[in-house]
Parts: structure tokens; C-alpha cells; sequence
């Protein structure tokens, strides 16, 4: 039962472009979203949030997009940067007090020089 | 220490032997998770740990699978008579009570310890 899906594995993008990150959910309990990054060897790093109260959140070159109605995230990276290659990850929160997230498969960024 | 540190880094071992997997969480994070990474797949909830409270260890996938914390300090993620399919990334993470009142439960995650079954 899959609740956070991330269904394309890779990316590829030129530097300075804009990457588009996606993320589709189905429980409509999820409080808040939150976007990971990993490099390998290394665990996941955080990188912004959103709360399913608001629609967009921007943090410099990094901005996520709720849209609700569609059970739908995104994360936009403008512009991309080499050092953005990484797998990221998009998770979700249901409940209070630091339940547990759940995270989607990954998508692998690779942004060309 | 400044970050979540985990031993051992890597692990090989043989089919049916016991592991035990150890996690250093952020002095003073009450919330402690053990999370796993399966080649190719997405993170995987095993356990969750909060205070004193009961643990949530509604993901780990058998019982060859416990793991322990005592108060809000070390845990350790022990797997009986290990098979292939456990061979995996386990991750753990810990976040503080703080970062759940403020809504978003951000988890900082140590670096994994790479579990080899043969």
C-alpha cells in the first residue's frame, strides 16, 4: 500500500534549468509534506516542508507546490545546480506529536554541467 | 555528538547469523526511528520511539525483527537468523519534541549501516 508515490525514478536536467520534482499521495489525513535529499553513502537531509494548509513554500532556489484537490506535490529547483544531483525524496506526516513520515520510492536527479 | 551516528557502517554476514545494529540519536531527541532502504526502493518505517511511551513498531517486518531503547539515549536494532531479503540500508533518525509542536516532524538521519546477508 503505497501512500506517498514518486513515479518517475530519474531525472535529468541541464544546469541552470529548472528541475520539477514530483510526488502524488492518496491520504488525505497527511498533516504536512516534507522533501529529503540524499547523497550517497550519506543519510537523507532535509530540505523544506509544506503544510497541507498552504499551497506553496519557498526557500531560495527551492520551492514545493501543494495542490490538494489533486492529492499532488511538487518541488521546483531553479536554477539547478550540479551539487543538486541526488536522489530526493518526498515523505509525508499523519498525526500529532512525531508520527512516523512516509517516504515514496525516489527520484534520482542528475543535473548536467 | 552534533549529528546521529550509527555502527557498524557496513556489515557482511551469513544467512541465519544474528546482527545487532546500533544508533547514537541527538543528545536530548526524545523521538528515535529506525528506518530501511532496500536496493532500488523508498524508505521503509520499521520502528518508532518517543520518550518512555510504548514504542510504534508497526513496520518491522517479522519477528526476527526488536529493537530497543532505554530512555532517550542509544537503541539497537537486532535481526535473528538473517535471510537474503534483509539485506538493506538501516536507517536511523531522531528528532526533537520541539520540531513536533511546531507542526513540521523534521527527522535528522545518521548515515545508515549497510547490512550484506549472504
Amino acid at each position: 500500500d503505497q501512500q506517498v508515490k514518486q513515479n518517475s525514478p530519474s531525472l535529468s536536467v541541464q544546469e541552470g534549468r529548472i528541475s520539477i520534482l514530483n510526488c502524488d499521495y492518496t491520504n488525505s489525513m497527511f498533516d504536512y509534506f516534507l522533501w529529503y535529499k540524499k547523497y550517497p553513502a550519506e543519510g537523507p537531509t532535509f530540505l523544506i516542508s509544506i503544510s497541507s494548509i498552504k499551497d506553496k513554500n519557498e526557500d531560495g532556489r527551492f520551492t514545493v507546490f501543494l495542490n490538494k484537490s489533486a492529492k499532488h506535490l511538487s518541488l521546483h529547483i531553479v536554477p539547478s545546480q550540479p551539487g543538486d544531483s541526488a536522489v530526493y525524496f518526498c515523505a509525508a506526516r499523519w498525526g500529532l506529536y512525531g508520527n512516523k513520515l512516509v517516504f515514496g520510492a525516489g527520484t534520482i536527479l542528475r543535473v548536467k554541467s | 555528538g552534533a549529528g546521529v551516528s550509527q555502527s557498524p557502517s557496513n556489515k557482511v554476514t551469513e544467512k541465519g547469523k544474528d546482527v545487532e545494529l546500533r544508533c547514537d540519536p541527538i543528545s536530548g531527541h526524545t523521538a528515535l526511528y529506525w528506518y530501511r532502504q532496500r536496493l532500488g526502493q523508498g524508505l521503509e518505517f520499521l520502528i518508532y520511539f518517543q520518550g518512555n511511551s510504548a514504542p510504534d513498531k508497526s513496520g518491522l517486518p517479522s519477528d526476527r525483527f526488536s529493537a530497543e531503547r532505554t530512555g532517550e539515549s542509544v537503541s539497537t536494532l537486532t535481526i535473528q537468523r538473517t535471510q537474503q531479503e534483509d539485506s538493506a540500508v538501516y536507517l536511523c533518525a531522531s528528532s526533537s519534541r520541539l520540531a513536533d509542536f511546531s507542526g513540521a516532524n523534521v527527522l535528522t538521519f545518521g548515515a545508515g549501516s549497510r547490512l550484506t546477508v549472504l
